[in-house]
């Protein structure tokens, strides 16, 4: 069964630290994985998307990394700010015969940054 | 150019009766989503459609049906409402079910007494 298991649950911050989620994943035929925000109340949007042969990629104050050998990624945030603050979902998507991907979504990391 | 949009935002439905939700998108994507989110749970999808015409069931399909007559357009459809299905329902759309990016709704919070 594909699962996806994200690190810590939740997190309080300082505005202007640093910190770094985790994600482990257990999907086959892996094709992707994706993080997304989450702000309360609102949908998720996606922050970065990797393929297999990718083991870094940023977008902005994040940078993701891969490891498909351990099947690990981690979402690193620099220099918090407050608006920040919301759910970081892990994603991890699996090829499906006859085309297409089938998305397997974690459960997210409740991130708080405080002043 | 507003992206996806769904409607309504909140609904309170009784045990039993039905209802619709609307989602829409303007960027002329093919494949359209819904999903539900529940408290300590990842998102799961409930049914999906590659195209207009075109519907396919998810994880999670019992209890819901889904029309889309019009790429533009997913409708998902409660026909006898159960507290279980108490949720946020969020639709999404993408170019392709592949590496593309899935933009969501800003969901629909549905209570069901």
């Amino acid at each position: 069964k594909n699962q996806v298991e994200q690190s810590p649950q939740s997190l309080i911050i300082l505005e202007g630290k640093n910190c770094t989620l985790q994600c482990n994943y257990t999907v086959s035929p892996f094709s992707n994985l994706r993080w997304y925000k989450q702000d309360t109340g609102r949908g998720p949007v996606s922050l970065t998307i990797m393929t297999f042969s990718e083991n870094t990629k940023s977008n902005g104050r994040y940078t993701a990394t891969l490891d498909a050998d351990t099947k690990q990624s981690s979402l690193h945030i620099t220099a918090s700010q407050l608006s920040d603050s919301a759910s970081y979902i892990c994603v991890v998507s699996a090829g499906v015969t006859g085309g297409g991907n089938k998305l397997t979504f974690g459960t997210g990391t409740q991130l708080k940054v405080e002043l | 150019n507003a992206g996806v949009t769904q409607t309504p935002k909140f609904r309170v439905l009784k045990t039993g009766q039905s209802m619709t939700l609307l989602c829409a998108q303007d960027m002329n994507h093919e494949y359209m989503y819904w999903y539900r989110q529940d408290p300590g749970m990842g998102l799961r999808l409930i049914h999906y459609s590659v195209g207009e015409g075109t519907t396919a069931k998810g994880e999670v399909p019992d209890g819901y049906n889904v029309s889309r007559l019009k790429k533009q357009n997913f409708l998902l459809g409660l026909e006898s409402a159960a507290p279980s299905q108490t949720s946020v329902y969020f639709c999404a759309s993408s170019y392709t079910g592949t590496v593309d990016e899935q933009y969501f709704g800003p969901g629909t919070r549905l209570t069901v007494t």
